[in-house]
């Protein structure tokens, strides 16, 4: 089975503080993604990355940050946390592109409250 | 306009019917589709994709797709209760995976 791991599942932090979310996958998959999830908003992409020391903004990367610098690890930085980044955050991995059958694997998410 | 839109629900279905779930999205182009369930507390997991119009059966899951009216739905026959979660309906415009798009999903619950 594969999975994705990531390192807390409860996170408080103040408001200016820098935060990191460790995200790291034991399948060799490619993609790699960050999303976070709102009530009445759903999953919105942050950021995603194809390859090591590869990445891609999504829809909403504004205050964040990420770093890939092995193929299994994927953090995603806020540089100066706000209230509005409270929120579940999700790593997901999927083996590659143009893959009909390749499903999206989510970790059990981290839910962060910046206070 | 969203680019993928759903009924937030609840949605509550008698168990042992049919539970239909709709999703309607935006961009013509969108090539891959899918629905994830998702319990509450936990992570969306992938129950269904489906690539082409018509329908696609998996157990007692169908997913329909019609990309001519922009809707793709999911049908669930014989309800049980373990079936109550949120369903998520994701849409890419590249085969694939990379930058999904959900809905805000539906919410499902099936009564005993």
């Amino acid at each position: 089975d594969v999975k994705v791991t990531q390192s807390s599942r409860y996170l408080v932090k103040r408001t200016g503080e820098k935060v990191f979310l460790e995200c790291v996958q034991d399948m060799d998959h490619e993609n790699m993604f960050w999303y976070r999830q709102d009530p009445g908003l759903g999953l919105r992409l942050i950021y995603f990355s194809y390859d090591v020391k590869m990445k891609e903004k999504g829809d909403i990367p504004e205050g964040y940050s990420v770093s890939r610098e092995k193929k299994e690890r994927f953090s995603l930085i806020l540089e100066s946390a706000s209230t509005n980044q409270t929120s579940m955050y999700l790593c997901a991995s999927s083996s590659g592109t143009a893959t009909y059958n390749s499903p999206l694997h989510f970790g059990n998410g981290t839910r962060l409250t910046v206070t | 306009q969203k680019e993928v839109e759903q009924n937030s629900g609840p949605l509550s279905v008698p168990e042992g019917a049919i539970a239909s779930l709709n999703c309607t999205y935006s961009d013509r182009g969108s090539q891959s589709f899918f629905w994830y369930r998702q319990y509450s507390g936990k992570s969306p997991e992938l129950i269904m994709s489906i690539y082409s119009n018509g329908d696609k059966e998996d157990g007692r899951f169908t997913a329909q797709l019609n990309k001519a009216s922009q809707y793709v739905s999911l049908l669930i026959r014989d309800s049980q209760p373990s079936d109550s979660a949120t369903y998520l309906c994701a849409v890419s415009i590249n085969f694939g995976n990379e930058k999904l798009t959900f809905g805000t999903g539906t919410r499902l619950t099936i009564i005993p």
